[in-house]
């Protein structure tokens, strides 16, 4: 079975911090993501790796960053936190294959006080 | 652009009564789509897909899918649920290069009756 795993459950953090949200997955996908899900709205992409050292900005990049050294490891990056960054983040893995399905990780809820 | 609209924000249904969650998405060539669900406090757990070919799908825990092109729909069903299905409901179709992103609906909160 693939498993992503992701570095907290919840995670309470201050204004102005510096944020690190780490994920790790083990079937050796190409393909990495970052959502953050919020009540009505769904889940919205933050960032996209489809190689070591590649990403791409998706739908909310504002305020985040990301890296990705290791195949297996995809990290978020909250340069600065602030309260409108309170939220659920879950990242994903996928096969780089038309249309390859998605696995996700158990999420990590963030609260920025 | 793709997008996914799922009319219900949330439906009550009793137990061993039958369901259909809505899902209608945007997308003019054939598209991918899947259905996900996500239980309090969990990720997100594959339940079907579908890309082509029959346009029934069937998933995991009983629930099946119809790809309706004319609709442009891809309802989810369920004959009977069980309590354990009270859960919330994302459909989501494939995007950009390769079809290898994900855009989500805004989900479906299911409650289940005793």
């Amino acid at each position: 079975d693939v498993k992503v795993t992701q570095s907290s459950r919840y995670l309470v953090k201050r204004t102005g911090e510096k944020v690190f949200l780490e994920c790790v997955q083990d079937m050796d996908h190409e393909n990495m993501f970052w959502y953050r899900q919020d009540p009505g709205l769904g889940l919205r992409l933050i960032y996209f790796s489809y190689d070591v050292k590649m990403k791409e900005k998706g739908d909310i990049p504002e305020g985040y960053s990301v890296s990705r050294e290791k195949k297996e490891r995809f990290s978020l990056i909250l340069e600065s936190a602030s309260t409108n960054q309170t939220s659920m983040y879950l990242c994903a893995s996928s096969p780089r294959r038309v249309g390859g399905e998605q696995y996700f990780g158990p999420g990590t809820r963030l609260t920025v006080t | 652009a793709q997008s996914v609209t799922q009319p219900d924000i949330h439906i009550t249904v009793s137990e061993g009564a039958s369901l259909e969650l809505r899902c209608n998405y945007s997308y003019g060539a054939t598209p991918y789509l899947f259905w996900y669900v996500q239980s309090p406090g969990q990720g997100l757990q594959l339940l079907l897909k579908y890309f082509s070919g029959d346009t029934l799908v069937q998933g995991i825990k009983g629930f099946e899918a119809e790809f309706k092109r004319s609709q442009s729909s891809f309802n989810l069903r369920k004959p009977s649920v069980h309590w354990s299905d009270a859960a919330e409901y994302f459909c989501a179709v494939g995007a950009g290069t390769g079809f290898q992103k994900l855009v989500f609906g805004t989900g479906t909160r299911l409650l289940v009756s005793p």
